[in-house]
């Protein structure tokens, strides 16, 4: 049974591209939210998606966009990339938009130079 | 003030030691959750409270609702204890929606 897989597991990237980061829900589960987790921070929630919609949304820029597919996986996407966009991108999964068996994934490290 | 706050911050203790993270918080909660971060970057999920206590193994996590505070305990603590330990909430506030709110976690060394 797989959990939450993320890919990839590290990016770098220059200012001002962009990025695509995606992640693969536990089976069975319907909901993926993600986080941007800072260096000596704890994970700041970006987003949620279920039902192939975004449920809510933390306070993050338009910048940040997402998807989520018919099969429950999702993408996040970074526009116009900042150095402090530098962060662990962090998804999770769960199931009926709750949050009962939460699972993260291992996370995406992204470094903007 | 962060809405939910861990202590300490970091911590160092012998194997065999019986640890205590705390974790306050100041919203009205449905759940809050303990979470083990290893180097690297994987999070699991260790519990999920509502109310009372839960034990797992060496692990022993507690909640009082009234006082809005919560702790971790590791009792005959190893050396592959050694992770960060993050408190997170979720909100009564959030709707439908499943949004946790973290704290910014406890780095636990235990050495030998």
């Amino acid at each position: 049974d797989a959990g939450v897989t993320q890919s990839p597991t590290h990016l770098i990237k220059t200012r001002g591209q962009q990025v695509t980061l995606r992640c693969s829900p536990k089976s069975g589960h319907d909901t993926v939210s993600w986080y941007q987790q800072a260096l000596g921070q704890g994970p700041q929630f970006i987003f949620q998606y279920y039902e192939e919609e975004e449920r809510q949304r933390g306070n993050f820029p338009d910048r940040f966009s997402g998807h989520q597919f018919p099969n429950y996986s999702s993408e996040l996407n970074v526009n116009a990339l900042l150095l402090g966009d530098s962060a662990l991108y962090l998804c999770a999964s769960s199931t009926g938009g709750k949050d009962y068996g939460y699972t993260f994934g291992s996370g995406t490290r992204l470094t903007v130079v | 003030k962060n809405e939910v706050e861990q202590s300490p911050q970091n911590l160092t203790a012998q194997e065999g030691e019986f640890i205590t993270i705390n974790c306050s918080y100041s919203v009205g909660i449905s759940a809050l959750h303990w979470l083990q971060q290893h180097p690297g970057g994987g999070i699991v999920s260790l519990f999920m409270l509502s109310s009372g206590k839960k034990k797992h193994g060496r692990l022993i996590a507690t909640i009082n609702i009234q006082e809005k505070h919560s702790s971790l305990h590791i009792t005959a603590s190893h050396p592959r204890d050694s992770a960060v330990y993050i408190c997170a909430v979720r909100s009564v506030n959030t709707g439908t929606a499943s949004k946790l709110t973290f704290g910014t976690g406890t780095r636990l060394q235990v050495t030998l």
